[in-house]
């Protein structure tokens, strides 16, 4: 079974700075998805970031990227350019690529980013 | 819709009540999962569907949880005789299905709070 962990509850970060999340994962399969969700006090899961683990290169959304290390199953989030709206729980989460019939997403227990004006 | 819908957002039941939370998935989306997610955790599965037919149901925690989807669209997760342990958020996800898109995107409803007096 795979397993993904979040070992920061919380972060802070003043606006404008910069902050990464951690995450690692265990899994036995070569090939998967890794996801950022952000969740906000509405409740609504968003999606941050992707990543495909087949692929070398790092995910970026605008201000949004990410540091995957296959090998040692590691995917950190950073934030740059911190805004007042980024304030939210996120959540790592996990999904293997081709399990037909079991597409779920296994997610971390999250890290609550606070923003400091 | 233009979402995921859910609802009640918010639902109080006495101990041994039976409850039903319902899932109005984005329009044409095959796939359509519920979660489970404790207070401070992250969501865990608790069952799959791929249009009517329940492909994995292995979240469930007990006999008490049970969820269709008869007509491919709307699903209803319904508890029998409510305990406290089951106080959570139940989400609601859907995406286009495995081969439809290439990343197979999860789209959140909002949630049902669920508090278990």
């Amino acid at each position: 079974a795979q397993t993904v962990t979040q070992s920061q509850p919380e972060m802070s970060v003043q606006e404008a700075e910069t902050v990464t999340l951690s995450c690692t994962y265990d899994t036995s399969e070569s090939d998967y998805y890794l996801f950022w969700y952000k969740q906000p006090p509405s409740r609504q899961m968003i999606l941050v970031i992707r990543q495909e683990a087949y692929k070398q290169q790092n995910a970026t959304e605008n201000r949004f990227s990410v540091n995957f290390q296959k090998a040692a199953k590691s995917f950190s989030l950073k934030i740059s350019d911190s805004q007042l709206g980024d304030a939210a729980m996120y959540f790592c989460a996990y999904r293997n690529r081709f399990n037909f019939g079991n597409e779920k997403l296994t997610f971390g227990t999250g890290t609550r980013l606070t923003i400091i004006p | 819709g233009a979402g995921v819908s859910q609802s009640p957002r918010y639902k109080v039941a006495k101990r041994g009540q039976d409850v039903a939370l319902r899932c109005d998935p984005i329009s044409g989306h095959v796939s359509l999962f519920w979660y489970q997610q404790a207070l401070g955790q992250g969501p865990e599965f608790l069952t799959y569907f791929q249009n009517e037919a329940q492909l994995d149901k292995s979240g469930l925690p007990s006999d008490r949880f049970f969820a269709e989807r008869p007509e491919g669209s709307v699903s209803t997760l319904k508890i029998q005789r409510t305990q406290q342990e089951d106080s959570a958020v139940y989400l609601c996800a859907s995406s286009l299905g495995l081969g439809r898109s290439r990343y197979n995107e999860q789209f959140f409803g909002p949630g049902t709070r669920l508090t278990v007096l």
